[in-house]
């Protein structure tokens, strides 16, 4: 079975601080991880993704992830936040690209940066 | 646009009441995925096809059912309506292209249960 921590319902910030919202998983075996956005009334949008390679993930709008194998964790962070970037962010996680290859997300993390 | 279609955008409908929601993915991805996501527990898994043929199952209920079409569209059908239905109701279809591999979402469906 795979599953998605993220341990904080909410994160504030001050824009033009840096920003980290948490995610740790647990797979039985290599993971695919996936952070993704969902503004109010919309849609989940792709931030980024980690599959292999680099630990260090850039994506879009300024958003990086590290991938840490030990700590089983895959934390966003920004190094300044924007006011436009409060929104939900959820983590995601699969296990292959075989068959059963369902995203598992984690619960959220609602972000407010605040002017 | 994610190239990921679905309709309608809202639906407002009675309780014990019969609805259907459809998805268009992405033009060459064969999996398609269905999520609902309701307010006090994030986005829920139901139900996984590929090519026509289901391949996984999540927390779907039995009054809940799904399939895949030829042309790879599919229809998720919500029968029996309770108040606690109502939800975001998302698609996502996946691609493996050339070393690529994500995830696409629609915009989803929002089903209010009256």
């Amino acid at each position: 079975a795979q599953s998605v921590a993220q341990p904080e319902d909410q994160v504030n910030v001050a824009e033009g601080n840096p920003l980290t919202v948490k995610c740790t998983y647990s797979v039985s075996g290599n993971p695919y991880l996936f952070w993704y956005v969902q503004y109010p009334n919309r849609g989940l949008q792709f931030l980024l993704k980690y599959i292999t390679g680099d630990n260090l993930v850039k994506g879009s709008y300024g958003f990086e992830a590290e991938f840490n194998k030990s700590q089983t964790s895959f934390h966003l962070k920004k190094p300044s936040a924007l006011v436009s970037d409060s929104a939900l962010y959820f983590c995601a996680v699969t296990l292959s690209r075989g068959a059963g290859n369902m995203l598992t997300f984690g619960g959220g993390t609602r972000l407010m940066v605040k002017p | 646009d994610s190239g990921v279609t679905q309709t309608p955008k809202h639906l407002i409908t009675a309780t014990g009441q019969r609805v259907t929601l459809r998805c268009s993915p992405r033009s060459g991805d064969l999996s398609v995925y269905w999520y609902q996501q309701s307010l006090d527990q994030g986005l829920q898994f139901l139900i996984q096809y590929y090519n026509g043929e289901e391949r996984a199952k999540g927390n779907i209920l039995e009054r809940f059912s799904a399939q895949q079409f030829p042309d790879l569209h599919s229809e998720l059908n919500l029968s029996s309506l309770e108040l606690g239905d109502s939800a975001l109701y998302f698609c996502a279809s996946s691609t493996w292209d050339r070393g690529n591999y994500g995830y696409t979402f629609g915009s989803g469906t929002r089903l209010t249960v009256v």
